[in-house]
């Protein structure tokens, strides 16, 4: 059974670079055709795509946020990872990888990880 | 950005029967794309609940049911039970923002 799990600092500075990585288990990213996404939860409930990548390194992000997202995949390590540059408070958010079946839905989810931008 | 609407909140009463409509467009649900459902209960991760539409993951009650016509979707629970009080969220594929999109979410109170 796939598990992933997010890691990385809950706490950046504003104008700084959100670093975050989620740890694959029970399954390998370059395996069964699946892309992964970052997908993050803005205070009050509502879910934001952010990007995904392909174990080939193929990326495709939400526009909203294209210019300051970058997510790459290590698959010696069997991890990726996403930075966001140049954040501000709205980017306080609870962030979770998952795999993208099918290239439309999103199954399993990662637990998820607060992180806060303040100073 | 979320460009789905759903209710806010619904609420039904043990045994009861409640549905969540997901209201999109013509370049969301009503270009084709499928619909998916989450459930989200208290303090953890988003769990598939619904995939195209009308499917169900193997372990998914079958008192969870999902219909989609025209640029809406619903999600039905029957038998309502305590253990379905949680946040539903639905997902689709915007082709004019070329971007997944999810709702605005549904809270689910059982009274």
């Amino acid at each position: 059974q796939v598990q992933l799990q997010e890691s990385g600092p809950g706490l950046v500075k504003p104008s700084e670079t959100l670093s975050l990585t989620c740890t694959v288990s029970g399954g390998s990213v370059s395996g069964g055709g699946y892309f992964w996404s970052w997908i993050r939860q803005l205070p009050g409930r509502g879910l934001e795509w952010i990007g995904y990548i392909y174990f080939s390194g193929t990326t495709n992000y939400n526009p909203s946020l294209k210019s300051r997202a970058t997510i790459s995949i290590d698959t010696s390590k069997n991890q990726l990872s996403l930075k966001l540059a140049s954040v501000t408070a709205a980017d306080t958010a609870i962030y979770y990888c998952a795999r993208d079946d099918s290239h439309a839905w999103f199954d399993p989810w990662g637990q998820g990880m607060l992180v806060t931008v303040a100073s | 950005q979320t460009v789905l609407t759903q209710p806010p909140s619904v609420s039904g009463a043990p045994g009861q029967r409640v549905t969540i409509s997901c209201t999109g467009s013509n370049s969301n649900i009503g270009a084709g794309y499928d619909v998916h459902w989450y459930q989200q209960l208290p303090g953890t991760a988003p769990r598939l609940l619904i995939f195209r539409n009308i499917n169900r993951p193997s372990g998914v009650p079958d008192r969870f049911s999902g219909s989609k016509s025209g640029t809406s979707a619903s999600l039905a629970i029957t038998g309502l039970q305590a253990e379905d009080e949680a946040d539903y969220h639905c997902q689709s594929y915007d082709s004019s923002l070329s971007a997944y999109v999810f709702g605005t979410g549904t809270e689910v109170t059982v009274l």
